[in-house]
């Protein structure tokens, strides 16, 4: 039971680069969303999804686009990286149930040069 | 809107001693609350959730924490700190209805020293 697996685990690009994260979960999750933890600030939600072929901007999105093409894939987009993307990034799933908790993976360390 | 506030940015205990992270809330309902655990390199794991009921709640790893309504507080606690608890822990409030709307606080670094 892998739960929710992100790819890849690091990446370096340069600032006009695009790149495409990839989050896979196998709990039969409704919800997905990705998140950008930097310091001193917790996680900020950048986009979420309640379901397959939908997806809704969170706290943060500019700069990202995410697509839901299959219920256990959510994929986060950079299309134009600059150095403020920086950061840890993590996917999270969970079940419709808003009183349960969401699930992580363990993230995606992306360094924009 | 929701909001978390853990106020306090690091702490160290040593190790055996007993431990309190502190986690304040704003939110106009009652909220769902959760406490999770940080490693260094990994994602967050789920320690603990309060939804309704008994207002002290057991977690894994012998944490547990307390949801004091009239305090706004959801406090996480340990009696006796072992050095494998050494991570950043983060306090989280949900909100009821729509898709999960949770809110996570800046976190508490927790070191321990023998």
């Amino acid at each position: 039971n892998a739960g929710v697996t992100q790819t890849p685990k690091f990446r370096v690009l340069k600032t006009g680069q695009s790149m495409t994260l990839l989050c896979a979960q196998d709990m039969n999750h409704e919800y997905m969303y990705w998140y950008r933890q930097d310091p001193g600030m917790g996680l900020r939600l950048i986009h979420y999804s309640v379901g397959e072929g939908t997806t809704a901007k969170g706290e943060v999105p500019d700069g990202y686009n995410v697509s839901r093409l299959k219920k256990q894939n959510f994929l986060l987009g950079l299309e134009s990286a600059a150095p403020s993307q920086t950061s840890v990034y993590f996917c999270a799933s969970s079940s419709s149930n808003s009183n349960q908790p969401q699930h992580f993976g363990d993230g995606t360390r992306l360094s924009i040069l | 809107a929701q909001s978390v506030t853990q106020p306090d940015i690091h702490i160290t205990v040593s190790e055996g001693a007993s431990l309190e992270l502190r986690c304040n809330y704003s939110y106009g309902a009652t909220p769902y609350l959760f406490w999770y655990v940080q490693s260094p390199g990994q994602g967050l794991q789920l320690l603990l959730k309060y939804f309704s009921g008994d207002t002290l709640v057991q977690g894994i790893k012998g944490f547990e924490a307390e949801f004091k309504r009239s305090q706004s507080s959801f406090n996480l606690r340990k009696p006796s700190v072992h050095w494998s608890d050494a991570a950043e822990y983060f306090c989280a409030v949900g909100a009821s209805g729509g898709y999960q709307k949770v809110t996570f606080g800046t976190g508490t670094k927790l070191q321990v020293i023998p």
